[in-house]
């Protein structure tokens, strides 16, 4: 059973911690994203990695890091440097198919600030 | 300016109706353009995906692209409950540039 799937679906950070959001892919898609989505806005784009062992900032990388030491694997971690950090977040990934891309989305984590 | 640009609605149609959601983008050279549905507490989900000049239609959907207008459409006929959902356009930006931009979406209710 094909798909991208996110853990965990809820998330409760301390003031201080670091947490660590999962996201994984079995659809041998090369690219890989972390967005952010507020209530009432757009999605945010954090990083992405087109390929393993490299990857981009997006628009509002401050307070994140990832890795991407496996094809299959884009963890995203939310660092005590994100003060502000309550979001919906959704891992993505995408095919390209005759020079067009397409991205296909995880079933997000919300991150909460206890 | 924002690069991609949505009404937030929230936008009312009867059941069976036509819905009409529209989105424009200040970029000339965008290349692909989608529409993505998202229900409430969901991630999005891909609905339509057009990539030229004119109508692409798919069952119920049907989307509209107009390069030189810079917009981009969405039709939804025989409108159902269960159409009611944000539906979020989104761009790439440039060939070969990968990152999509999206709008703040639509929030879209039918009314039975």
């Amino acid at each position: 059973d094909g798909g991208i799937t996110q853990s965990p679906k809820y998330l409760f950070r301390k003031e201080g911690q670091n947490v660590t959001l999962s996201c994984e892919q079995n659809l041998n898609h090369d690219a890989m994203y972390w967005y952010r989505q507020d209530p009432g806005q757009g999605l945010r784009l954090i990083y992405y990695s087109q390929i393993v062992n490299d990857f981009q900032k997006g628009d509002i990388a401050e307070g994140y890091s990832v890795s991407r030491e496996k094809k299959e694997s884009f963890p995203l971690t939310v660092t005590s440097a994100q003060k502000n950090p309550t979001a919906f977040y959704l891992c993505a990934s995408s095919i390209q198919i005759a020079s067009r891309e397409t991205q296909y989305f995880g079933p997000g984590t919300r991150l909460l600030v206890l | 300016q924002k690069e991609v640009e949505q009404n937030s609605g929230p936008l009312s149609v009867p059941e069976g109706a036509i819905a009409s959601l529209n989105c424009t983008y200040s970029d000339r050279v965008s290349q692909s353009f989608f529409w993505y549905r998202q229900y409430s507490g969901k991630s999005p989900e891909l609905i339509m995906s057009i990539y030229s000049n004119g109508d692409k239609e798919d069952g119920r959907f049907t989307a509209q692209l107009n390069k030189a207008s810079q917009y981009v459409s969405l039709l939804i006929r025989d409108s159902q409950p269960s159409d009611s959902a944000t539906y979020l356009c989104a761009v790439n930006l440039g060939f070969g540039n990968e990152k999509l931009t999206f709008g703040t979406g639509t929030r879209l209710t039918i009314i039975p």
